[in-house]
């Protein structure tokens, strides 16, 4: 039972770089989410997908896009790294995303370090 | 708008003490809430749930919460800590009207000392 898996685990990027997360769900699963978690803000949102073909921008959406490939891949990319941008990347995903009684699935995140 | 408070960074309670770690909520319509807890360099685990019914939730690892409609409070207790409780904690809440996503509070670390 893999759930929800992401690659790389750990990244260190310089300033300017560009960088893929990977993100992938074999829990047929519609809905999925791209969260960063920073020290005393708790997890917010960039991107989410609600069904394969669609992506909407979330609370926190600059200097990032989002592909949504298939129904099990979400990618996150950052074209130009920041070191705002260094943070833990969780990603997760749920059966529905107009159903709320069902919770989220997350990954074990990608620590990015950008110097 | 929706948004979830918890207001206290951090919980030290004494293994074999009963714990509680608070959460607010503000939501316009009625709430779904969840508690997810996160062990170190890992992901979030989801621990329990209210969407409706019984105010009174039972989640994994003896975890429970109560739903207080009044206080628009869900907080999350157990009634005898473990060590291996020690976490970071995390309240969300998402309003049952369509097309919202969860929002999720700031964490609190729960310590348990032995």
């Amino acid at each position: 039972n893999a759930g929800v898996t992401q690659t790389p685990k750990f990244q260190v990027l310089k300033t300017g770089q560009s960088m893929t997360l990977q993100c992938a769900q074999d829990m047929n699963h519609n809905s999925m989410y791209w969260y960063r978690q920073d020290p005393g803000m708790g997890l917010r949102l960039i991107y989410y997908s609600a069904s394969e073909g669609t992506t909407d921008k979330g609370e926190v959406p600059n200097g990032y896009n989002v592909s949504r490939l298939n129904k099990r891949e979400f990618s996150l990319r950052l074209e130009s790294a920041a070191p705002s941008q260094t943070s833990v990347y969780f990603c997760a995903s749920s059966e529905a995303f107009d159903r709320g009684d069902y919770g989220y699935t997350f990954g074990s995140g990608t620590r990015l370090t950008v110097v | 708008a929706q948004s979830v408070a918890q207001p206290e960074d951090q919980v030290n309670v004494a293994e074999g003490n009963p714990l509680t770690v608070k959460c607010t909520y503000s939501v316009s319509g009625n709430p779904y809430l969840f508690w997810y807890v996160q062990y170190p360099n890992r992901g979030l685990q989801f621990l329990l749930k209210y969407i409706t019914g019984d105010n009174l939730v039972k989640g994994s690892y003896g975890f429970e919460a109560e739903f207080n409609k009044s206080q628009t409070s869900f907080h999350l207790k157990k009634p005898s800590a473990l060590v291996s409780d020690s976490a970071l904690y995390f309240c969300a809440v998402r309003d049952d009207n369509y097309g919202q996503n969860f929002v999720f509070g700031p964490g609190t670390r729960l310590s348990v000392l032995p």
